[in-house]
């Protein structure tokens, strides 16, 4: 069962419009969002991240928000640009759970393309 | 400039085949993980490890096998490589601490079994 879902696999937005990406988690015992974004051909990198005793956290143009009650989370790009076009996983972690330290639970990603 | 690094980054082999994909890294990280990236899948955790001689199974480890002699390594075995098993490997690594340290992944190295 997924744990962390990206219900939407694409999204496709206007050059300095919002984009908009939204993650749903499962296990509330996760206490640690994180956003990664993937360019092809490359690794993943880190892009923004929330604890979850935060409901916001900004980082120039990416926001990240988190509805603990809803289990929802969303990143938030103003504006959008040409070159944030990539896949986005969101990723979740704790450490309570399964007794792990540092691993991250993945979703399947959203590939944004910011149309010029 | 600390790095991780991945060899090779592409590989072709045949089904039955012992393949070993090999991560380096130079950031001193006790965490080291390997994932498998997918269509449809995103990235799923095969194996980790928290230290030398460390080594766990993670969600998709059937397969696959991993040691860890040193800080630096943590080379990814397929013992009879199969067709399900192409895919794109990511080698990631992460001070020791929590999911709240940042995990740095590697460029990838795309499988091909045939």
């Amino acid at each position: 069962d997924q744990q962390v879902k990206q219900n939407s696999p694409s999204l496709s937005v206007q050059e300095g419009r919002i984009s908009i990406l939204n993650c749903d988690y499962t296990n509330s015992m996760f206490d640690y969002f994180l956003w990664y974004k993937k360019y092809p051909a490359e690794g993943p990198t880190f892009l923004i991240s929330i604890s979850s005793i935060k409901d916001k956290n900004e980082d120039g143009r990416f926001t990240v928000f988190l509805n603990k009650s809803a289990k929802h989370l969303s990143l938030h790009i103003v504006p959008s640009q040409p070159g944030d076009s990539a896949v986005y996983f969101c990723a979740a972690g704790s450490l309570r759970y399964g007794g792990s330290q540092g691993n991250l639970i993945f979703g399947k990603g959203t590939k944004l393309s910011v149309k010029p | 400039d600390a790095e991780i690094t991945q060899s090779p980054r592409h590989k072709i082999t045949e089904t039955g085949r012992q393949v070993t994909l090999a991560c380096h890294q130079t950031w001193n990280h006790n965490n080291m993980f390997w994932y498998r990236q997918d269509l449809g899948h995103g990235l799923r955790l095969i194996h980790y490890s928290y230290g030398v001689q460390d080594t766990n199974k993670g969600e998709v480890s059937d397969g696959y096998s991993v040691s860890r002699s040193n800080t630096e390594d943590l080379p990814l075995t397929l013992e009879s490589a199969a067709s399900s098993q192409t895919s794109v490997y990511f080698c990631a690594s992460s001070e020791a601490g929590g999911p709240y340290n940042e995990q740095f992944f590697g460029p990838g190295t795309r499988l091909t079994v045939l």
